[in-house]
């Protein structure tokens, strides 16, 4: 069973277009976020959601936007597409709330295998 | 805001111990030190973390200083697969605080 799981793996698409990518966990975190890692492989945060609600927004373009159907569920939308926006975006989880299951670390983070968007 | 320092790069031969330096040494009292790795391009992965003492787990010791200013992680007989990013990080504990990373260290095990 995969803990973080995203879709797609790889996507190409023309400057000017919108684009999803979608993410899910089954580990019952409370917890999900989305981070940016371009070509020079810094890892920056960009959103993260607790229990559906938006709890960090950092300093990003309003063409993207982020939406938490559920606590196990963050997607993110990304409109009119920039070659800039070619990277690696990772989606992740943890349990933010303390006293739920032991089978991870405290605070740690699980991160799904990422989504290699490239703009042309 | 990554708050710690690591060295870009460093060299270890493979079966040999691995020491990854870190400075936090703006870290405050209730920050914990957590280390990930990122092996090529995959999803960065829990190594290990700790407060004050010495940790130890099935991957790797962390031993962090009396001070709290620096870490050392130590894998101890370091193979090919353990080439990777190492990323420390410190954060408060259930804070929904920014996982802030680095800039990390590349850890290359050679033959």
């Amino acid at each position: 069973d995969t803990a973080v799981s995203q879709t797609p793996k790889y996507l190409v698409t023309q400057m000017g277009n919108d684009k999803s990518i979608k993410c899910e966990q089954n580990l019952g975190h409370d917890t999900m976020y989305w981070y940016k890692q371009d070509s020079k492989k810094f890892l920056k945060i960009m959103f993260s959601y607790n229990n559906k609600e938006l709890i960090i927004n950092e300093t990003v373009p309003n063409r993207f936007s982020p939406k938490s159907p559920d606590k196990a569920h963050l997607n993110l939308h990304i409109n009119s597409l920039e070659l800039g926006d070619s990277a690696v975006y990772f989606c992740a989880s943890s349990q933010e709330q303390p006293g739920q299951g032991a089978d991870f670390a405290p605070g740690e983070l699980f991160f799904g295998e990422g989504s290699r968007l490239t703009v042309l | 805001d990554a708050k710690t320092t690591q060295p870009p790069s460093m060299d270890c031969a493979e079966g040999r111990a691995a020491n990854l330096p870190c400075n936090h040494s703006t870290i405050s009292g209730n920050e914990y030190v957590y280390w990930y790795r990122q092996i090529h391009s995959q999803g960065p992965q829990y190594i290990i973390h700790g407060l004050k003492n010495n940790e130890t787990n099935e991957m790797a010791s962390l031993i962090i200083t009396e001070d709290r200013k620096s870490s050392t992680l130590i894998l101890p007989h370091a193979t090919l697969r353990d080439t990777a990013v190492y990323y420390c990080i410190v954060r408060v504990l259930y804070n929904f605080n920014k996982f802030y990373f680095g800039s990390g260290t590349k850890l290359n095990v050679k033959p």
